[in-house]
């Protein structure tokens, strides 16, 4: 079955460090997706990607997909003590047939600390 | 105003007891889900619904049981619980059934089994 792996699993940061998480898909995606879960809380949806080679920034985040769509980056420059959680990708299999279900599989996430 | 919305929050049980959770979403999104997280933080679907039709039913043990009533509602009920069905349980849904569903989660229900 279709399996997104992340690494690194652990990130410890001081504020002010850049951060990058990164996400491979076993399968080629149609798009790939980023969540952002805070300590006890739930994973909020952040972005989609869909293009091959897709670049968007949402203020210091900077998310990339990569020319295959099997794998796809989130960097955070200069963190923040607000940017601890966990990062989970996510990633939608590609399917030949137009219409159909295809299931959202969530990467293993990289659980980001922020040192004061 | 919540647009997915759980109950119970917290949930503490014996082994061999019968407990559900609700989900209701005020989205008028098509499709719901269940996932679970594991104390290692990963993110597993179990269940998804299209329009109260089951689509999605993965590898889960058959003490499991989705129901959903209409398109607003998917409740999870669980038969005699297992220590390792301890977890947080996530509601989730989306807008389409396919393509590009970006998934509004709900504030979890953490199951704890003694």
């Amino acid at each position: 079955g279709q399996q997104v792996m992340q690494i690194p699993q652990y990130q410890h940061v001081q504020e002010g460090e850049d951060f990058t998480t990164y996400c491979n898909s076993s399968t080629t995606l149609s798009n790939i997706q980023w969540y952002k879960q805070r300590p006890g809380g739930h994973p909020v949806f952040l972005i989609q990607l869909v293009k091959s080679g897709e670049v968007k920034k949402q203020k210091r985040l900077t998310f990339q997909f990569g020319e295959a769509k099997k794998n796809s980056s989130l960097h955070i420059t200069a963190t923040q003590t607000t940017d601890v959680g966990t990062y989970f990708c996510a990633g939608e299999r590609s399917s030949g047939n137009s219409g159909g279900y295809q299931k959202v599989t969530f990467g293993t996430g990289t659980k980001l600390q922020v040192i004061p | 105003d919540t647009a997915v919305s759980q109950t119970p929050k917290y949930l503490v049980t014996q082994m061999g007891n019968d407990k559900s959770i609700k989900c209701e979403q005020n989205l008028g999104h098509d499709t719901m889900y269940w996932y679970k997280q594991d104390s290692k933080k990963f993110l597993k679907i179990m269940f998804s619904y299209n329009n109260k039709e089951l689509i999605i039913n993965e590898t889960v043990p058959n003490r499991f049981s989705p129901k959903s009533p209409d398109k607003a509602h998917l409740n999870l009920h669980i038969n005699s619980l297992e220590l390792g069905d301890s977890a947080v349980y996530f509601c989730a849904s989306s807008l389409e059934g396919y393509g590009a569903n970006v998934l509004t989660f709900g504030a979890g229900s953490r199951l704890t089994v003694l």
